[in-house]
């Protein structure tokens, strides 16, 4: 079993569609959540952060993480083309080490 | 201009050859990391450092070597490139004192190795 489980998609939505992504891990060390958004060509950016359970938002954006499920998710309301991009979950245990595990990251595509 | 940058930013060479890739930040973070992505398979850490004398070797790092010349600046060089080693080459930044593990990553290098 991989340790970070993300459905590669592709996704397509609709314009003002709500899109839920997601990932599932088997570390239940992991304590930092992230989401970064990676368009074509481009490095990945930080989108949410979330430390440890709970809900985080940022505009559109709703980050959830469910330790005890060990499940993520990522909510965009209202969607937008502009939001169409590969979405990367990315996951760090705690203490002295930084290094991320990342989901293998999903397509979305929002059409006009 | 970018915190994190790479050059160069695309780069096509031939088996066998000595390659090097170049990353510089200017946030002024300890820690930095070299990446590939490859379709299917996502990011792959190569190596990592978390100060001048302190290089790692992260899950793939069997062909590539990095030289860390200053906090700024961290090289991954490919010593005898292959076709396999084809992909898009991330360098990132990260912060200790930030209390995140947030990683800040640069614009990327797409290497062909024919």
């Amino acid at each position: 079993q991989k340790e970070v489980e993300q459905d590669p998609g592709p996704l397509s939505v609709p314009e003002g569609a709500i899109v839920s992504l997601n990932c599932t891990y088997s570390n239940s060390a992991f304590q930092y959540f992230m989401w970064y958004r990676q368009y074509s060509r481009k490095g990945p950016e930080l989108l949410m952060y979330t430390y440890s359970s709970g809900n985080k938002e940022d505009g559109r954006f709703t980050a959830q993480v469910d330790k005890s499920s060990k499940y993520i998710s990522l909510f965009i309301r209202d969607s937008q083309p502009s939001d169409s991009a590969t979405y990367l979950c990315a996951m760090s245990v705690g203490g002295s080490n930084y290094k991320l595990t990342f989901g293998k990251g999903t397509l979305l595509t929002v059409n006009p | 201009d970018a915190d994190v940058t790479q050059t160069p930013r695309n780069r096509i060479t031939k088996t066998g050859k000595r390659i090097m890739l170049e990353c510089s930040q200017t946030k002024g973070h300890d820690r930095m990391y070299w990446y590939r992505q490859d379709p299917g398979l996502g990011l792959r850490l190569i190596y990592y450092s978390f100060d001048v004398k302190d290089i790692n070797k992260g899950e793939i790092s069997d062909g590539y070597s990095v030289s860390r010349q200053a906090q700024a600046k961290f090289s991954l060089s490919l010593e005898s490139a292959i076709p396999n080693q084809t992909a898009l080459y991330f360098c990132a930044t990260s912060d200790p004192l930030a209390g995140t593990r947030t990683q800040y990553f640069g614009p990327g290098t797409r290497l062909t190795v024919l």
